[in-house]
């Protein structure tokens, strides 16, 4: 089974600009979950989405923002880029439901603002 | 946000050594879970626990989610070089449909391993 991946790996983004990633989960897997890494606060729940719908979201405000198309592939968008957006993206896959439901994680986008 | 108390927050070891890392909580978890990431890679799951006293091995790797809930610890048993990396400690709490998704994670374990 292929795991979950991330595109693209690498971005670099001027300050006020916006941005795209995304997310192939694996197969059969109905969530998926954002998360934002940085040195300083570590790895941060932006949010996630099941079965297209937003099911929980993070502290973060609202440039960040996300969808889930009926395939389960997810993008994650940030608007009017701030430095602090600097970090490395990883988005996670599941089912979504049981008791021992559990998040594999993706390579991740590392994400540079200039 | 709210993070996990993990410990030490960085290892140096002889290979062959053992080691144990724990984290703490101030609110409880129904699953708790064992991560190992590697420069530029994202987090790969070692251990998963979803039951309070569970004990769980994983090859050389054992964890254990405390009776409390709101505590685990990971020992890594005769380390090797490849044991390299970081280690992060997260908890889920499922208490209804927004609990979903969400993992809170510790700051983290580097552990670096001398031939």
């Amino acid at each position: 089974k292929a795991g979950v991946t991330q595109t693209p790996r690498y971005l670099i983004k001027t300050r006020g600009q916006q941005v795209t990633l995304s997310c192939s989960p694996i197969s059969g897997h109905r969530s998926v979950s954002w998360y934002q890494q940085t040195p300083g606060q570590g790895l941060q729940f932006l949010f996630e989405y099941f079965s297209e719908t937003q099911r929980n979201k993070g502290n973060f405000p609202g440039r960040f923002s996300g969808r889930q198309f009926s395939n389960s592939r997810s993008e994650m968008n940030v608007s009017t880029l701030e430095l602090g957006d600097s970090a490395l993206y990883l988005c996670a896959s599941s089912l979504g439901q049981g008791r021992k439901d559990t998040q594999y994680f993706g390579p991740g986008t590392r994400l540079t603002v200039l | 946000g709210q993070q996990l108390n993990q410990s030490p927050q960085s290892m140096f070891i002889q290979e062959g050594e053992d080691v144990s890392m724990n984290c703490t909580s101030s609110s409880i978890f129904n699953t708790w879970l064992w991560y190992k990431q590697e420069p530029g890679e994202g987090p790969v799951l070692l251990i998963a626990l979803y039951k309070a006293g569970e004990l769980t091995s994983n090859g050389r790797l054992t964890a254990q989610f405390g009776i409390t809930r709101k505590d685990s610890f990971l020992n890594i048993s005769a380390s090797i070089p490849s044991d390299v990396g970081i280690y992060f400690c997260a908890g889920q709490l499922r208490a209804g449909g927004t609990s979903y998704g969400k993992l809170t994670f510790g700051q983290g374990t580097i552990l670096t391993v001398h031939p």
